[in-house]
């Protein structure tokens, strides 16, 4: 099982649509979790960090599921500047917790 | 708003040279990183680096490389003998806490012909 497992996509939905991504990882001793976004040929930035109460920041809301080993995120309201490549990103861990390790990511496009 | 900068942004090199990619992470953070995307690929880590030493490196992270902290402010990344395959984008990244989120730098460019 790959450490951090996502949905390649690409995913193509209009402007104004709700999109889905999901991402399961194996390490159940990971603590930290995140969602970055990356543009093409540009550095991961955070989207927002992974809490188990769940969190939202505008448009966007993450869920964690740690029995499941499943992390969520949701774009409401989709507009054309979201679309990039969406990375979960787990942490190693306690015996490893600086070390994080990158999904492959999730394409997303958004169409006028 | 402090973010992490790198330089160069493009290096182009000759097979068998050395590179080192030069990177200032945010000024109060303690725990900095070495990532690399190769085209098309996902990001991988490569190396952290907290407290003046080494705290975790990944199997890419062989011989060839080499992380040093010279001063108060810069950290870098050395690759001794390139090879075609250490074409890449390098990535630097610094956080204030080990489990707290990285920052990134807009990453260097590294082509070996």
């Amino acid at each position: 099982r790959k450490e951090v497992e996502q949905d390649p996509g690409p995913f193509n939905v209009p402007e104004g649509a709700t999109v889905a991504f999901n991402c399961t990882y194996s390490n159940s001793a990971s603590q930290s979790f995140f969602w970055y976004r990356q543009d093409c040929r540009k550095e991961p930035k955070l989207l927002m960090s992974v809490y188990s109460s769940g969190n939202e920041d505008g448009r966007f809301t993450a869920q964690l599921n740690r029995a499941s080993q499943y992390i969520s995120l949701l774009i409401r309201d989709s507009k054309l500047s979201d679309s990039a490549t969406y990375l979960c990103v787990v942490n190693g861990g306690d015996s490893s917790a600086s070390k994080i390790i990158f999904g492959s990511g999730t394409r997303l496009s958004i169409r006028p | 708003e402090p973010e992490v900068t790198q330089t160069p942004s493009h290096q182009v090199t000759q097979m068998g040279q050395e590179v080192i990619l030069r990177c200032v992470p945010i000024s109060n953070h303690l725990y900095f990183y070495w990532y690399r995307q190769i085209l098309g690929q996902k990001v991988e880590f490569l190396v952290s680096f907290y407290n003046n030493e080494i705290s975790e490196k990944s199997e890419i992270f062989d011989d060839q490389f080499s992380v040093e902290r010279p001063d108060g402010s810069n950290f870098t990344l050395k690759i001794r003998s390139t090879k075609l395959e250490d074409s890449a984008m390098y990535f630097c990244a610094s956080s204030l806490e080990h489990t707290d989120t990285q920052y990134f730098g807009p990453g260097t460019r590294l082509t070996v012909l």
